[in-house]
């Protein structure tokens, strides 16, 4: 079964608005988890590493005031879309690691969120 | 700069056959790699994978090979069944880089014929 749940799965939202989408550990602590961004027929791009109880790390070129991640426990991150505009529009899913703390882990994700901007 | 590349989009194999799909990196700092499968609207799923200090391993019908000197991977199914239809990405992460972080390549799309 599914070990890291994300919510929603899917998501249509105006644009100007904010969206959040959850993303929670089962059953496991993750004190890092990881957010991903697809656009339509690309590869997976790492958008930001969320740590718990610190501030997430971003990766270049994506605005950290525009993606607010919080990672407010061990079972919990998410990913906050503010001002959504219609190149947002994309799939987006988060990820944490099998094995807690082993460093080269699997990583296993969330069912992803496809966001929508109109 | 595109640091994992998986050069075939698209690949068609009949049921019963060998798949190979085929992944290439430059970044020599990589040293553990993972194939991931991906279903439409889903997560990918972990499969499988290989640390640098080693050149192959095997996980029932799926083998993973490396050849670090041409940094080239491959993940072969053997043998392949329709429900292994599905999007394959290759993926790579360097310890120094906090080991969890992966780069992924682009993805290649196997069609599993009955």
């Amino acid at each position: 079964g599914a070990v890291v749940s994300q919510h929603p799965s899917r998501v249509i939202c105006k644009s100007g608005t904010s969206v959040k989408i959850e993303c929670r550990s089962l059953d496991f602590q993750a004190t890092t988890m990881f957010w991903y961004r697809q656009f339509p027929k690309q590869s997976l791009m790492l958008m930001a590493t969320s740590n718990e109880g610190s501030k997430a790390t971003y990766e270049q070129g994506v605005e950290k005031d525009k993606f607010l991640i919080n990672h407010a426990s061990l079972t919990l991150s998410t990913l906050t879309v503010t001002s959504a505009h219609p190149e947002d529009s994309s799939f987006y899913i988060c990820s944490a690691p099998i094995t807690i703390g082993q460093t080269n882990s699997p990583l296993h994700f969330g069912n992803g969120t496809r966001l929508t901007v109109t | 700069d595109q640091q994992v590349k998986q050069n075939s989009p698209s690949l068609s194999v009949q049921e019963g056959r060998i798949s190979i799909l085929n992944c290439d990196y430059t970044n020599s700092m990589f040293d553990y790699f993972l194939w991931y499968k991906k279903y439409p609207a889903e997560g990918p799923t972990f499969l499988i994978s290989i640390s640098s200090i080693k050149d192959k391993n095997e996980d029932g019908r799926f083998t993973v090979f490396l050849n670090k000197s041409a940094k080239h991977l491959s993940l072969h199914i053997v043998p392949s069944q329709p429900g292994d239809s599905a999007v394959y990405f290759c993926a790579a992460s360097a310890l120094n880089n906090a080991g969890n972080m992966l780069t992924f390549g682009g993805g290649t799309r196997l069609m599993v014929k009955p």
